[in-house]
């Protein structure tokens, strides 16, 4: 079946910095892997949907130049909180699949302190 | 109106006891219904996917409803381990999952 991997798994930084997260299909190759944010109780929300060699897709109300995505090759998506505020804690998932009921990472786990 | 929407729950049954899990959807265009298990602070993980025909998985029942727009999932024989928050999952044009809020189940012993 489809694996993703996703890392890290968490990662404590300061207010301003940056964080990468990323995300690797390792027997797959994800033309498409979506990102998802979930604040505690409560559900995965799509923040974006991240497409091999073009522009990602963000959904409403997300912020494309706080939350940069790369997608650059078959095998590797990356999302960069660029300036993190505590706001931006939160757990953060990527998904991707070649057939139904797609695969999540392990999830990262950002606290911005 | 939510994509998806669940009872959030929460659900505390006995050992052994069945339950019943409902969710709704809005778009009539889905295509792909799933119900994952997520355990705290871990990702989800599929636990099964939901067919128009219905399909059972051991303990666990799946079924959809495409007139009322809506999926269930039953679980038999509840055991401790199953204890967990159970997500409807649904499948837009896009190819993206739109998820409810969870339903959060307790097996109490």
């Amino acid at each position: 079946g489809a694996v993703v991997s996703q890392h890290p798994s968490r990662v404590i930084c300061k207010s301003g910095t940056s964080v990468k997260i990323e995300c690797r299909s390792l027997d797959f190759q994800a033309t498409t892997m979506f990102w998802y944010r979930q604040f505690p109780k409560q559900s995965l929300m799509l923040m974006a949907t991240s497409n091999e060699g073009s522009k990602a897709t963000y959904e409403q109300g997300v912020e494309k130049d706080k939350f940069l995505i790369n997608h650059a090759s078959l095998t590797l998506s990356t999302l960069t909180v660029t300036s993190a505020h505590p706001e931006d804690s939160s757990f953060y998932i990527c998904s991707g699949g070649v057939e139904e009921g797609y695969t999540f990472g392990s999830g990262t786990r950002l606290t911005v302190v | 109106r939510k994509e998806v929407e669940q009872d959030p729950g929460p659900f505390n049954v006995p050992e052994g006891a069945t339950v019943a899990f409902n969710c709704t959807y809005s778009n009539s265009a889905s295509q792909s219904f799933f119900w994952y298990r997520q355990d705290c602070r871990k990702e989800p993980k599929l636990l099964m996917s939901v067919y128009s025909s219905g399909n059972e998985d051991g303990r666990f029942t799946a079924q959809l409803n495409r007139a009322s727009q809506y999926i269930s999932l039953l679980i038999r024989d509840s055991k401790l381990s199953d204890s967990a928050t159970y997500l409807c999952v649904v499948r837009g044009g896009a190819n993206n999952l739109f998820f409810g809020t969870g339903t959060r189940l307790t097996v109490i012993p």
